[in-house]
């Protein structure tokens, strides 16, 4: 079973920032919280992940609670071109079970103009 | 260039018969998963690898088999036992314990 909780959908102006919260209250000390996203009938594509500290990359933010039970990850000027399904996902870091991504149902992101 | 490639992007199967649907990666990656996708639904495991000659079932492996003889292919079989086979189904790769890299996806439907 998914181990995060989302919302079912958002919504957001097109240059706004978006805030897609997830929480992970069972999340493990090796556990790490992904993001994906998924475009409609396309493959999913990798966003950012993190352990504990807060993350950055050319697509987004992410944000992790320091009692690492929930995370948002940050769209800072989301477009039209970012209407998704954004996947939240805790896989452990260390045995067999790290091979295992296992996703959730998502938020439906829409982008308004 | 780099990446998983899926093919084919459609294909039609009629009842009762197996289809094989086939996965390539040329990004030297040591995992490979298949996922099956329902409409409005998230992703479920079907099978993953971690190594070549090895693989273990996901969540819903029933009425699917896999091989893993090569490093860059990982075909998926739905067999007649699978019950309702019509979905969207994805490939993915991975080196260990990093993110996974998906591919277009193969769209099969029962006829």
């Amino acid at each position: 079973d998914a181990k995060t909780t989302q919302p079912t959908s958002m919504d957001c102006a097109e240059g706004r920032a978006a805030n897609l919260p997830c929480n992970h209250s069972t999340i493990s000390g090796n556990e790490y919280v992904y993001w994906y996203r998924q475009i409609h009938s396309q493959g999913p594509q990798y966003i950012i992940h993190g352990l504990k500290n807060n993350e950055t990359n050319e697509m987004a933010s992410l944000i992790i609670t320091e009692d690492r039970k929930s995370s948002t990850l940050i769209l800072p000027h989301a477009t039209l071109r970012d209407t998704a399904v954004y996947y939240c996902i805790v896989r452990s870091s260390g045995g067999d079970s790290s091979y295992k991504l296992i996703f959730g149902s998502g938020t439906r992101l829409l982008v308004r103009p | 260039d780099g990446g998983i490639t899926q093919s084919p992007k459609y294909l039609f199967r009629k009842e009762g018969q197996n289809v094989t649907l086939s996965c390539e990666q040329n990004l030297n990656h040591d995992a490979m998963y298949w996922y099956r996708q329902d409409p409005g639904q998230g992703l479920r495991l079907i099978y993953y690898s971690q190594i070549v000659n090895d693989f273990q079932k996901g969540d819903i492996a029933e009425g699917y088999s896999v091989s893993r003889e090569k490093k860059e292919s990982f075909p998926l079989t739905v067999t007649s036992a699978q019950k309702n086979p019509t979905a969207f189904y994805l490939c993915a790769s991975s080196r260990v314990r990093t993110e996974a890299f998906f591919g277009q996806g193969t769209r099969l439907t029962v006829v």
